[in-house]
């Protein structure tokens, strides 16, 4: 199994540009989720999916969309990118989110200029 | 908006000393997780503590949750270079979401 993937590993953006992360995960999860990554303010929550078809906002959903269309894949979209947006950005997954064990995947880093 | 709050927020010490990480909420949570992160990965969890009170040791890595389930600790014994990382501690609120706290940078020294 390889777990978590996510592409790309790096990306720099110009402001007002358009772009997709990607997120797969080969373990049959049904809860996925994208959290960012800033100094000092550990992970927060952008959007979540708790099945194919059902996503929710999480704890700083502005600027970004999500889409499941499959169990496997759960891309993250930033429609007009902002330097706000500079961060890193981690796909996570879980058999069952209640006291299970998340698994990350590698991490993409962003800079938007 | 439930916080964890982390501290402390960075740790250098000598390899052998010991050191305990904390992290604060003024919120309840049903259980409480910690990751371990090293640089440029994404983190790994170490253990989740569900039961008020509990301890769980982890090797040389003791993990307690308080009574009233609003705080945990992470001591660790006899600290290796090995151990330096980014120690982040996440609350599950019984949602559908997890809390993390801002992290602990720790440096071992050898």
């Amino acid at each position: 199994n390889a777990g978590v993937t996510q592409t790309p590993k790096f990306q720099v953006l110009k402001t007002g540009q358009s772009m997709t992360l990607q997120c797969a995960q080969d373990m049959n999860h049904e809860y996925m989720s994208w959290y960012r990554q800033d100094p000092g303010m550990g992970l927060r929550l952008i959007h979540y999916s708790v099945g194919a078809g059902i996503t929710d906002q999480g704890e700083v959903p502005n600027g970004y969309n999500v889409s499941r269309s499959t169990t496997e894949d759960f891309p993250l979209r930033l429609l007009s990118a902002a330097p706000s947006q500079t961060s890193v950005y981690f796909c996570a997954s879980s058999q069952g989110r209640r006291r299970g064990t998340q698994y990350f995947g590698p991490g993409t880093r962003l800079l938007v200029l | 908006t439930q916080l964890l709050e982390q501290s402390p927020q960075f740790l250098s010490i000598q390899e052998g000393e010991n050191l305990t990480v904390y992290c604060n909420s003024s919120s309840v949570f049903s259980s409480l997780q910690w990751y371990r992160q090293e640089p440029g990965e994404g983190p790994v969890l170490l253990v989740t503590v569900v039961t008020g009170g509990e301890v769980k040791k982890l090797k040389r890595l003791t993990f307690q949750f308080g009574d009233a389930r609003k705080d945990s600790s992470l001591h660790i014994t006899a600290a290796q270079p090995g151990d330096t990382g980014l120690y982040l501690c996440a609350g599950d609120n019984a949602g559908n979401m997890l809390t993390f706290g801002g992290g602990t940078r720790l440096m071992v020294k050898p």
